[in-house]
């Protein structure tokens, strides 16, 4: 079986400061893990992914995150929030045995001017 | 248009109506994927089809109906829904069913059930 958890529903900081959405998983085998943005009124927009090798993955508008096996842990980072970066952010897992992709409930991101 | 398109993109509909969602992608991946979202909860996987083929229902009520005509196109059949059936309905796809593939979603279909 597989899970992932997003432990905070809303992350508010200012602009310029760094941003965090945490996220945990659980899967029996090797896991692909996944960030997904959803702004308003849209579908998903994919951000970046870990399938294997760096456990610091960079991906689109200036995001990263870092794979932590020991924490089951792939917790999205930006050093520099803008406005922009306001939207719903959702982590996924996929075990590497199974097609099931098992999405978060979803952290709210609010970065304030 | 390119990516993944949806319509309609907003739907109201009676308990007793027929309707269908369309979901085209124009990416040349072979796995497409139907999702509910609800508020505050997860997205729900409801249908996948890997070349046409179906590989997957999760237990999804027999009122929602997939179809895959070609690799390029899925449908939502609605029939005789409930209320607690309004949600945005996504549409994905991706190049293939496994693997670490990420998926590529459409904007989704608002749909109310009165």
């Amino acid at each position: 079986a597989q899970s992932v958890a997003q432990p905070e529903d809303q992350v508010n900081v200012a602009e310029g400061n760094p941003l965090t959405v945490k996220c945990t998983y659980s899967v029996s085998g090797n896991p692909y893990l996944f960030w997904y943005v959803q702004y308003p009124n849209r579908g998903l927009q994919f951000l970046l992914k870990y399938i294997t090798g760096d456990n610091l993955v960079k991906g689109s508008y200036g995001f990263e995150a870092e794979f932590n096996k020991s924490q089951t842990s792939f917790h999205l980072k930006k050093p520099s929030a803008l406005v922009s970066d306001s939207a719903l952010y959702f982590c996924a897992v996929r075990d590497g045995d199974d097609y099931k992709l098992s999405f978060g409930a979803g952290t709210t991101v609010t970065v304030r001017a | 248009e390119t990516g993944v398109t949806q319509t309609p993109r907003h739907l109201v509909m009676g308990m007793t109506n027929k309707k269908s969602l369309k979901c085209e992608q124009h990416l040349g991946h072979n796995a497409m994927y139907w999702y509910k979202q609800s508020a505050k909860k997860p997205l729900e996987l409801m249908f996948v089809y890997s070349l046409e083929e179906r590989v997957e229902n999760n237990s999804v009520p027999s009122r929602f109906s997939p179809e895959c005509p070609n690799s390029s196109h899925l449908f939502l059949h609605l029939h005789t829904l409930q209320p607690e059936d309004s949600a945005l309905y996504l549409c994905a796809s991706s190049p293939s069913w496994v693997g670490g593939h990420e998926q590529f979603f459409g904007p989704g279909t608002r749909l109310t059930v009165l």
